[in-house]
């Protein structure tokens, strides 16, 4: 099975600075996901961009997914305390089952006041 | 969407005793997917768990090990057997809503923190 990996494995900024994490992944996929883990606790999503798109915005967030180079960026900008956490990047591989997901190893994002 | 109620949050185990986490959606839901996260790593599929049939389990992970019992729609438990210091994870069950398509996000329950001693 694919296992996606991100870049960097940890990244420590200031408070409104932007912050960019790197997802790269190995087979076809039907969609790519983003989610967010606080201390180790339940998964929240974030976002989602199929792998039609190129781009998705939600907020502060900002996806890129370039299928062609089986890689993917999530973007934080104005980044705040508050959005300390661990950061995944999903792929639903196009030859699964529709809801199996295969994680990457993340992001652990800090951010400092 | 789907809420999960996920039970217990944590639980500290004696080596060879067994643990059985409790997963309930508020929807009804045919899959259900279970977890496990090592201690800084990613999330690793255990199993699916479909109603009314045998749970599918991923390679590395076996039934004996981890029994998955899937009674109904909105249910499912996640058994840790005979375990050790090695199964020190925190687990997760996870749904996605039914009737949307492929491209939809999954939810997640608060997830179980283990600790095996």
């Amino acid at each position: 099975s694919q296992q996606g990996e991100e870049d960097p494995q940890a990244l420590s900024i200031q408070e409104g600075e932007n912050a960019t994490m790197n997802c790269s992944y190995k087979t076809s996929i039907n969609n790519l996901q983003w989610y967010r883990q606080n201390s180790g606790r339940g998964l929240v999503h974030l976002i989602l961009i199929r792998s039609n798109e190129r781009e998705k915005h939600s907020g502060r967030l900002r996806v890129t997914l370039d299928t062609s180079k089986k890689s993917s960026s999530l973007l934080i900008t104005a980044s705040r305390a508050a959005d300390t956490a661990s950061y995944f990047c999903a792929t639903n591989a196009a030859n699964s089952g529709y809801s199996t997901l295969t994680f990457g190893k993340g992001t652990m994002l800090l951010v400092s006041p | 969407s789907a809420v999960i109620s996920q039970k217990p949050s944590r639980d500290i185990c004696q080596r060879g005793t067994s643990l059985t986490i409790q997963c309930q959606v508020d929807s009804q839901v045919t899959m259900m997917f279970w977890y496990r996260q090592q201690p800084g790593q990613s999330l690793t599929l255990i199993a699916t768990a479909n109603q009314g049939s045998e749970a599918t389990y991923e390679s590395g992970f076996v039934i004996d090990k981890f029994p998955i019992s899937r009674p109904n729609l909105t249910f499912s438990t996640l058994t840790v057997s005979n375990m050790s210091p090695e199964d020190s994870s925190i687990y997760l069950c996870s749904v996605v809503p039914e009737g949307v398509g492929w491209n939809t996000e999954a939810f997640f329950g608060q997830g179980t923190r283990l600790t095996v001693v």
